[in-house]
């Protein structure tokens, strides 16, 4: 199957300016997830939705960042204005339903876009 | 807040040599997930861990969740370069809504 799909790979601009990432998950997969993960960090979870409707987007800089995921496919995650610490690698997921107890969830990555405020 | 901390967060070792990697909370997770990142794409599920004590086994890789549920441990035998990458665990939450919390990572690299 094809995996998730994420554009573009790499963007750089200049501090204040707006950027915006998109992402295409698995066929199917109710669950997408925005991950921001700086260098020499791990993952940090930015917002997760469930279908169209978002299910946990507490650590989203709601003052600068904006994700919509229109009928509950295609995905966007907008920056405006770009800060310099905003300079990270976003990653989007999908899974087929949201995590549970049971651990059987599998999350696919995408391979991310890199950004670079300048 | 829930956090994870591996150790080390670099090691370098040679080809055909053995390894551990910890994973420590001071929280209690429902579920720990290993995976592997390596540089230009998303990181890859090598792992779910479900019951306090549990070991998986994946060829030369061995996983084992703390009996608490508060801890993990990746042990590969006999490195290999292809082993080489950055190892992230991840850890379910338990309280609340269900949301997974990842460590900073350790990036391994096998020598040949």
């Amino acid at each position: 199957e094809a995996g998730v799909a994420q554009s573009p790979r790499y963007k750089i601009i200049e501090k204040r300016q707006s950027v915006a990432f998109w992402c295409n998950p698995i066929s199917g997969h109710a669950t997408l997830y925005w991950y921001q993960q700086i260098l020499g960090q791990g993952p940090k979870l930015l917002i997760q939705f469930q279908n169209n409707g978002v299910v946990d987007d507490s650590q989203l800089p709601k003052d600068r960042f904006s994700a919509e995921r229109l009928k509950g496919v295609d995905s966007t995650l907008k920056i405006q204005p770009a800060k310099l610490e905003d300079s990270a690698v976003y990653l989007c997921a999908s899974s087929l339903v949201p995590f549970t107890n049971s651990g059987a969830n599998v999350l696919t990555f995408g391979a991310g876009s890199r950004l670079t405020v300048l | 807040t829930q956090l994870l901390e591996q150790s080390p967060q670099f090691l370098s070792i040679q080809e055909g040599e053995n390894l551990t990697v910890y994973c420590n909370s001071s929280s209690v997770f429902s579920s720990l997930q290993w995976y592997r990142q390596e540089p230009g794409e998303g990181p890859v599920l090598l792992v779910t861990v479900v019951t306090g004590g549990e070991v998986k086994k994946l060829k030369r890789l061995t996983f084992q969740f703390g009996d608490a549920r508060k801890d993990s441990s990746l042990h590969i035998t006999a490195a290999q370069p292809g082993d080489t990458g950055l190892y992230l665990c991840a850890g379910l939450s338990i309280q609340g809504a269900q949301k997974l919390v990842f460590g900073q990572g350790t990036r391994l690299t096998i020598n040949p």
